[in-house]
């Protein structure tokens, strides 16, 4: 009930193109949903995050898209462009209270490489 | 300039020893957090501290061990009891309240066993 999982593993775009990574959950008890952008040998970066009272938001190039129903959330990078290449990480968190609080579980990560 | 600071960057330890991993924060996050990242794979939570002198296991606390006695400082030390340490760790930090979501990282350490 734990697991994120998250496809594709790679993904090679165009420059231009649009990149979609996808994230499935279980626990209908997670309701808080990040991404995270890492270049390699560095630290992830908190890119863009939603809450389950929304079906999508939107910062600049890139869009989360949620589906409560499906327990389902993508990641949209619109106009990609090489500086985009970098692992993507979806994760997601539980709600207050008890000592799981804040704790996140990381989907594994797509490699994205975006060509000029 | 506010951020979390990981030391060293690089660790090369013999098998057998016990090596600790400095972290430090100066963002005045009450929420810290330890996680190990192996290729191909995402982030797996190690120990996290929600306050001062408290802490509790994660997914793989097996082999690490963690104190908290600042609020800026979260020392993990690999023992010998971990039998595949090579790995890049990552500490990570969170303001608390409702966001304690939201964790922001530190650039990494890379422990490598020779």
């Amino acid at each position: 009930q734990q697991q994120v999982k998250q496809s594709p593993q790679s993904l090679i775009v165009q420059k231009g193109g649009i990149s979609i990574i996808n994230c499935a959950y279980e626990n209908t008890a997670f309701d808080y949903f990040p991404w995270y952008q890492q270049f390699p040998g560095k630290g992830p970066a908190l890119l863009i995050a939603i809450r389950p009272d929304v079906s999508e938001k939107k910062e600049g190039r890139f869009t989360i898209s949620f589906n409560k129903s499906a327990k389902q959330f993508s990641l949209h990078i619109m106009d990609s462009q090489p500086g985009d290449s970098a692992t993507y990480f979806c994760a997601a968190s539980k709600g207050a209270g008890g000592t799981s609080y804040g704790k996140l579980t990381f989907g594994q990560g797509t490699i994205l490489t975006v060509h000029p | 300039d506010g951020g979390i600071t990981q030391s060293p960057k690089y660790l090369f330890r013999k098998e057998g020893q016990n090596v600790t991993l400095s972290c430090e924060q100066n963002l005045n996050h009450d929420a810290m957090y330890w996680y190990r990242q192996d290729p191909g794979q995402g982030l797996r939570l190690i120990y996290y501290s929600q306050i001062v002198n408290d802490f509790q296991k994660g997914d793989i606390a097996e082999g690490y061990s963690v104190s908290r006695e600042k609020k800026e400082s979260f020392p993990l030390t690999v023992t010998s009891a971990q039998k595949n340490p090579t790995a890049f760790y990552l500490c990570a930090s969170s303001i608390g309240g409702r966001d304690y979501n939201e964790q922001f990282f530190g650039p990494g350490t890379r422990l490598t066993v020779l």
